[in-house]
């Protein structure tokens, strides 16, 4: 079975800084999909980023990106430039083709003024 | 466009009392669809998935079920909660092809009392 572990429960950054937040995964398969959500205190969650694990360039979207390491099965989010509107629960999710998406327990980021 | 409504968005039941938590998604067919629960401090526990009607796989053995009595339609049900049962429960959908990420439903904060 898949697992994803998130280390770190809780993190903060002053507004503006940079965070990276940690990911571990662990499967046995080659072709699979990653994926960080993110869900503020509304409840919501939204797909901030996804990452093809054939491709071996990591994804960004505008401040958001990931260094994806396949070999250490290892999947950390980098916020650049953190707002306040970024304080929210992070999740890290893996699924293979075919399956369903495991998620991580979550990081709670909260980003200081 | 797609979109999902799971209602209601906050419901408080006594022990004992049953359950019916609804989901629906418009602007796709055929999706696959999904239960969560996301218990206080705790990351997202897949409850039940859909491939199509009247099919449902169960992950997690408790005295939840859930139904599909339509495409679009996704119920959660009990026939008598427990305290246990307490959290906050995600509804998301999928295209039939299983390499896209989920889409979540706002959420129904559960409170049992």
């Amino acid at each position: 079975a898949q697992t994803v572990t998130q280390s770190q429960p809780e993190m903060s950054v002053q507004e503006a800084e940079t965070v990276t937040l940690s990911c571990t995964y662990d499967t046995s398969e080659s072709n699979y999909y990653l994926f960080w959500y993110k869900q503020p205190p509304s409840r919501q969650m939204i797909l901030v980023i996804r990452q093809e694990a054939y491709k071996q360039q990591n994804a960004t979207e505008n401040r958001f990106s990931v260094n994806f390491q396949k070999a250490a099965k290892s999947f950390s989010l980098k916020i650049s430039d953190s707002q306040l509107g970024d304080t929210a629960m992070y999740f890290c999710a893996f699924m293979k083709h075919g399956d369903d998406m495991r998620f991580g327990a979550g990081t709670r980021l909260t980003v200081k003024p | 466009s797609q979109t999902i409504h799971q209602w209601p968005a906050t419901l408080v039941q006594p022990v004992g009392s049953p359950l019916s938590l609804e989901c629906t998604v418009e602007g796709t067919s055929n999706p696959n669809l999904y239960w969560y629960r996301q218990a206080a401090g705790r990351g997202l526990q897949l409850l039940f998935y859909s491939v199509g009607i009247g099919q449902i796989s169960s992950e997690v053995p408790q005295n939840l079920s859930a139904s599909r009595p339509q495409d679009r339609q996704f119920i959660l049900s009990s026939k008598k909660l427990l305290l246990s049962d307490s959290g906050f429960y995600l509804c998301a959908w999928s295209p039939d092809s299983s390499n896209q990420p989920q889409h979540f439903g706002d959420g129904t904060r559960l409170s049992i009392l």
